[in-house]
């Protein structure tokens, strides 16, 4: 079972360069969602979707944009690098039915930004 | 702002030790949910606790709600160096518009020595 995937694993980018993340899943969810992970930070929401279509800010939105033109991907778009979006970004997927089910994640991406 | 307040932020500790991680929140959140993650992966999903007072085991581990469902807590009793990795909790609210988004604490990394 494939579950929450993301491209790449990892990444290196200079600061100003542009690159764009992909998550995919197959369990057919209707929610998404992108976290960023730093140390002693938890998981803050950057951007979430309800919907193919559909996407609002979360938490720490600044810098980044998303895309969800198919219900199972979910993309993560920075345009303009900066050191500060180093960081482990993960997505994660949930079923839109009931009210505490649980989220899936992806394996992460570590990016550094340079 | 961190809503949810997790301690410690490290444990480390001995094989056959007891550890309790606590979780707590100003905040009412509608369930508290309890992850693990271990290096380079996502986090995965070990409970979720939904009523006030509600006290769940998973084998070794036993997770609670505070009454007021400001607060949880992880108790892990004899811990073994597989228990060793990072723990999380998680607070969803209710509400049409939550949309399953979750606010994390800053998590626990927990070693556990042979």
């Amino acid at each position: 079972n494939a579950g929450v995937t993301q491209t790449p694993k990892f990444r290196v980018l200079k600061t100003g360069q542009s690159m764009t993340l992909l998550c995919a899943q197959d369990m057919n969810h209707e929610y998404m969602y992108w976290y960023r992970q730093d140390p002693g930070m938890g998981l803050r929401l950057i951007h979430y979707s309800v919907g193919e279509g559909t996407t609002a800010k979360g938490e720490v939105p600044d810098g980044y944009n998303v895309s969800r033109l198919k219900k199972q991907n979910f993309l993560l778009g920075l345009e303009s690098a900066a050191p500060s979006q180093t960081s482990v970004y993960f997505c994660a997927s949930r079923s839109r039915t009931g009210a505490n089910t649980e989220a899936f994640f992806g394996q992460g991406t570590r990016l550094t930004v340079v | 702002t961190q809503l949810l307040e997790q301690s410690p932020q490290f444990l480390s500790i001995q094989e056959g030790e007891n550890l309790t991680v606590y979780c707590n929140s100003s905040s009412v959140f509608s369930s508290l949910q309890w992850y693990r993650q271990e290096p380079g992966e996502g986090p995965v999903l070990l409970v979720t606790v939904v009523t006030g007072g509600e006290v769940k085991k998973l084998k070794r581990l036993t997770f609670q709600f505070g009454d007021a469902r400001k607060d949880s807590s992880l108790h892990i009793t004899a811990a073994q160096p597989g228990d060793t990795g990072l723990y999380l909790c998680a607070g969803a609210r209710a509400g049409g518009t939550s949309y399953g988004k979750l606010t994390f604490g800053q998590g626990t990394i927990l070693t556990v020595h042979p």
